[in-house]
């Protein structure tokens, strides 16, 4: 079985410009999060789709991120315009169930490193 | 505790030593800790869930023990290997989100041969 597949697995861009990743969930897999992990810290949630729809995007920050899963498969996440502070590791991961427990397993692809100059 | 937090930060052995690391969090609203390994290049791969006090598991050389009341899990690792060099990081679910994921900064293994 496929994991979450995740690209590009490196970008270097420069501030300002804009950028995008791109997430393709296991099969079957309802669930989607986006998570960011900035240096020296953990993964921090930014979104969470259930099929199509955004459950839980209050840590995005909306002036400059934006997010959509338009037929609740795969997810594109965009920033625009990059800021050197969004220099990070982004983290898609989807689990199989709807109405998201605790108790689920998240399974994660292997991360966009973004470096912005 | 308010957040998730493990100790050590980091952390060297030889080859063939035990290890443990530990993982604090709020005992308050608690339904489950995660533990994830995350090698270098690759994406993080779920070692356990756990949900209640008391709970042990265990995946080869690998066990993980939970302590809700006090808020606490342990991490062991018997007879390190290289391979076991690794990202170990644990995470709380439960809370206001109900399905959020709320992680630790990670301790950093490190074994050398």
């Amino acid at each position: 079985e496929a994991g979450v597949v995740q690209s590009p697995r490196y970008k270097i861009i420069e501030k300002k410009q804009p950028v995008a990743f791109w997430c393709n969930p296991i099969s079957g897999h309802n669930t989607l999060y986006w998570y960011r992990q900035n240096l020296g810290q953990g993964p921090e949630l930014l979104i969470r789709y259930e099929n199509e729809e955004a459950v839980d995007d209050s840590q995005l920050p909306k002036d400059r991120f934006s997010a959509e899963r338009l037929k609740g498969v795969d997810s594109t996440l965009k920033i625009q315009p990059a800021e050197l502070g969004d220099s990070a590791v982004y983290l898609c991961a989807s689990s199989l169930a709807l109405g998201s427990s605790s108790t689920d397993t998240q399974y994660f692809g292997p991360g966009t490193r973004l470096t912005v100059l | 505790i308010l957040n998730v937090e493990q100790s050590p930060q980091s952390l060297h052995v030889q080859e063939g030593d035990s290890t443990n690391f530990t993982c604090s969090f709020p005992s308050s609203n608690f339904y489950a800790l995660h533990w994830y390994r995350w090698e270098t290049a690759k994406s993080p791969e779920a070692l356990f869930v756990m949900t209640l006090n008391g709970d042990e598991k265990k995946k080869g050389r690998i066990s993980a023990t939970l302590n809700t009341k006090e808020g606490y899990s342990y991490l062991y690792i018997k007879g390190s290997q290289p391979e076991d060099s690794a990202t170990y990081l644990c995470a709380r679910g439960g809370g206001t989100s109900y399905g959020k994921l709320t992680f630790g900064q990670g301790t950093i293994l490190t074994v050398h041969p």
